[in-house]
């Protein structure tokens, strides 16, 4: 069965460092997202991604973060400069209809 | 405004009996689709049912079945013949607009504990 996959599963980094989580969705999906869900907390909305570009985003997504799809396949979120509270798991997401979640890389800044 | 509502931070059932957990909802758009998730304490989100707001049925998926009450705005996750293995928290969560491409909008979630 079809999976959205991510890497890493864990990313430990320090504050002020840049990252990039990766995800690969489900091959025929056009729609991808990223979510984070900070732990205990319920899951937030960060960004949508149709058609090579940005469709919605919420108002976490500030100019830290960015996406793109550097190719056919892969799905990624920069983060440029972390913050303590960025600290999270972080959700890729596609979708046709229904939407099917990725493992989820869990991102800790120190 | 909370889009989403889920009440029960926390639901026990005991192994085989059937659990029900509730969600209600906020919107005034005429389509939109709700979906529930399982979270295991391993944090991935699995995709467990989804009911579009047009559906004259309610969504079944094996065990689990969505009562949807329109009128009432609430997308209850009824669980039957409850297993150890669904012990996780239960995610509510709504789509505005039942196309493909909108954001979804989680509630709190539920942490249900299954007893042997």
């Amino acid at each position: 069965e079809p999976e959205v996959t991510q890497t890493p599963s864990h990313q430990v980094t320090q504050m002020g460092q840049e990252v990039i989580l990766r995800c690969v969705p489900i091959s025929n999906h056009l729609y991808f997202y990223w979510y984070r869900q900070i732990l205990g907390q319920k899951v937030e909305f960060l960004v949508s991604f149709y058609n090579n570009e940005i469709s919605e985003k919420s108002e976490i997504f500030d100019d830290q973060f960015s996406v793109e799809r550097p190719d056919g396949s892969n799905f990624t979120l920069k983060i440029r400069s972390t913050k303590l509270e960025d600290s999270a798991m972080y959700f890729c997401a596609s979708n046709s209809a229904e939407q099917y979640f990725g493992p989820g890389t869990r991102l800790t800044v120190t | 405004a909370q889009k989403i509502t889920q009440t029960q931070p926390g639901m026990f059932v005991q192994e085989k009996e059937a659990v029900t957990l509730d969600c209600t909802y906020d919107t005034s758009d005429q389509s939109y689709g709700l979906f529930w998730y399982k979270q295991p304490s391993s944090g991935e989100m699995i995709f467990l049912i989804y009911q579009g707001s047009y559906d004259e049925q309610n969504a079944t998926e094996g065990r689990y079945s969505l009562n949807f009450q329109k009128a009432r705005k609430s997308a209850n996750l009824v669980i039957s013949a409850s297993q150890l293995g669904d012990s996780a928290m239960y995610f509510c969560a709504m789509r505005e607009e039942e196309t493909s491409g909108s954001r979804l909008t989680f509630g709190e979630g539920t942490q249900l504990t299954v007893n042997p």
